[in-house]
């Protein structure tokens, strides 16, 4: 079945070190990634998402690559922050027959940045 | 324009108990999702409803029901509970394929 596995499970940076996290894929059909913040006791937010027609996108301070050749996509973070300490969460879908979809998450980054 | 909103906010069940998780979203988006998440494990899909009048199982759907009511409203419902479904459960929405998803705040459920 679909798999979608995430590299690290915690992270430790100083702040305004970069900060990168991988995830790769299982099923070649995704074509849609997001990526998903979670605050401690929030919900889960979009911060950014890649379709497969594209390599990369960037806003701000954060940038996602993805490489569907070798299904893996990575969320990258510079000059962090205290307030970017979160659990960070990657995702993939695609759409099934008959026009359903469904995403699929990683288990998540802890990032942590320290001041 | 609230969103996505999810009741109750937090429940504590007695094994073999019964409830049902609530959601509505006004964002008139057809697709509508149920999750859990547990520590280490992510958001885990148990049910999800691409449109009105239609479910169909995630992940781990195992001793859960569904039932999307309308467009706006998509229900879960535990017949019996155990406490291994102590967790938190998130109700998102989303209008098509390819776009982001928007949850709900969330429901902490615990069984003892």
């Amino acid at each position: 079945g679909e798999n979608v596995e995430q590299h690290p499970s915690t992270l430790s940076v100083q702040e305004g070190d970069s900060a990168v996290i991988k995830c790769t894929y299982s099923d070649s059909a995704s074509n849609y990634f997001p990526w998903y913040k979670q605050e401690l006791g929030k919900r889960p937010q979009l911060i950014i998402d890649i379709r497969s027609n594209v390599g990369e996108k960037k806003d701000q301070r954060i940038a996602v690559t993805l490489n569907k050749t070798a299904k893996h996509f990575s969320l990258h973070i510079t000059e962090t922050q205290p307030e970017d300490s979160a659990v960070y969460f990657c995702a993939a879908s695609r759409v099934l027959s008959g026009g359903y979809n469904k995403l699929i998450f990683g288990a998540g980054t802890r990032l942590a940045v320290h001041p | 324009n609230a969103g996505v909103t999810q009741t109750p906010k937090f429940q504590v069940l007695k094994t073999g108990q019964s409830m049902t998780l609530q959601c509505a979203q006004d964002m008139n988006h057809n697709s509508m999702y149920w999750y859990r998440q547990d520590p280490g494990m992510g958001l885990r899909l148990i049910y999800y409803s691409a449109s009105e009048g239609t479910t169909d199982k995630g992940e781990v759907p195992n001793g859960y029901n569904v039932s999307r009511l309308n467009k706006r409203e998509f229900s879960l419902r535990l017949e019996s509970a155990a406490p291994s479904q102590t967790s938190v459960y998130f109700c998102a929405s989303r209008p098509e394929t390819e776009s982001p998803l928007h949850f709900g705040n969330g429901t902490r459920l615990t069984v003892t």
